[in-house]
């Protein structure tokens, strides 16, 4: 099956440090990538949505300049979270669409980013 | 109002029980519906999913959706210790929003021997 990785799984930072995490299709290309964040015993909350080769789209009320996404191949999309604050701290979830239906999508197992 | 509501829970039952999950949405314009099984600090990994209106069945589960309610049920027969988790319910559009999906905030679910 469609496997995603995520790396680091687990990230402990400073406040106002950068951070970056890794979402690549080990065993596909995908066309799009999303990528999530879920609050303890919360859903996931699309953050955006990101198109090889093109800029990422972003949902509404996520600040663009805080959460760079990178989309630099068909396997590879990147999340930096730039000048990190304790509310920061989450689960980052990234998924990969093969070309096709909405359920067409792969998980990665996510990464527990905590800032201190 | 949310798009997706998804009672939490949590849900506990004893092992071999009927399991019944649940979501309502209030976009008419969703056309596929999914469930997703989330264990602990895991990714979510997807159980079944239907297209419009109707019945789903693979082994023990069971997905249905009634879209003249706007509801989504998903059923586990036997259910099993290992099907402890989360389980999600998500939405999504066709046209340009292909891909995008809408989740509902899941039901903790424990089935203890």
């Amino acid at each position: 099956g469609a496997v995603v990785s995520q790396h680091p799984s687990r990230v402990i930072c400073k406040s106002g440090t950068s951070v970056k995490i890794e979402c690549r299709s080990l065993d596909f290309q995908a066309t799009t990538m999303f990528w999530y964040r879920q609050f303890p015993k919360q859903s996931l909350m699309l953050m955006a949505t990101s198109n090889e080769g093109s800029k990422a789209t972003y949902e509404q009320g996520v600040e663009k300049d805080k959460f760079l996404i990178n989309h630099a191949s068909l396997t590879l999309s990147t999340l930096t979270v730039t000048s990190a604050h304790p509310e920061d701290s989450s689960f980052y979830i990234c998924s990969a669409r093969i070309r096709g239906l909405p359920y067409e999508q792969y998980f990665g197992p996510g990464t527990r980013l905590t800032v201190t | 109002q949310k798009e997706v509501e998804q009672d939490p829970g949590p849900l506990s039952v004893p092992e071999g029980a009927i399991v019944s999950l649940n979501c309502t949405y209030s976009n008419s314009a969703f056309q596929y519906f999914m469930w997703y099984r989330q264990y602990s600090r895991k990714g979510p990994e997807l159980l079944m999913y239907t297209y419009s209106s109707g019945n789903k069945e693979d082994g023990r589960f069971t997905a249905q959706v009634d879209k003249s309610s706007k509801y989504i049920s998903l059923f586990i027969r036997d259910s099993q210790p290992s099907d402890s988790a989360t389980y999600l319910c998500a939405t999504s559009t066709g046209g340009t929003s292909y891909g995008k999906l809408t989740f509902g905030q899941g039901t903790i679910l424990t089935v203890h021997p």
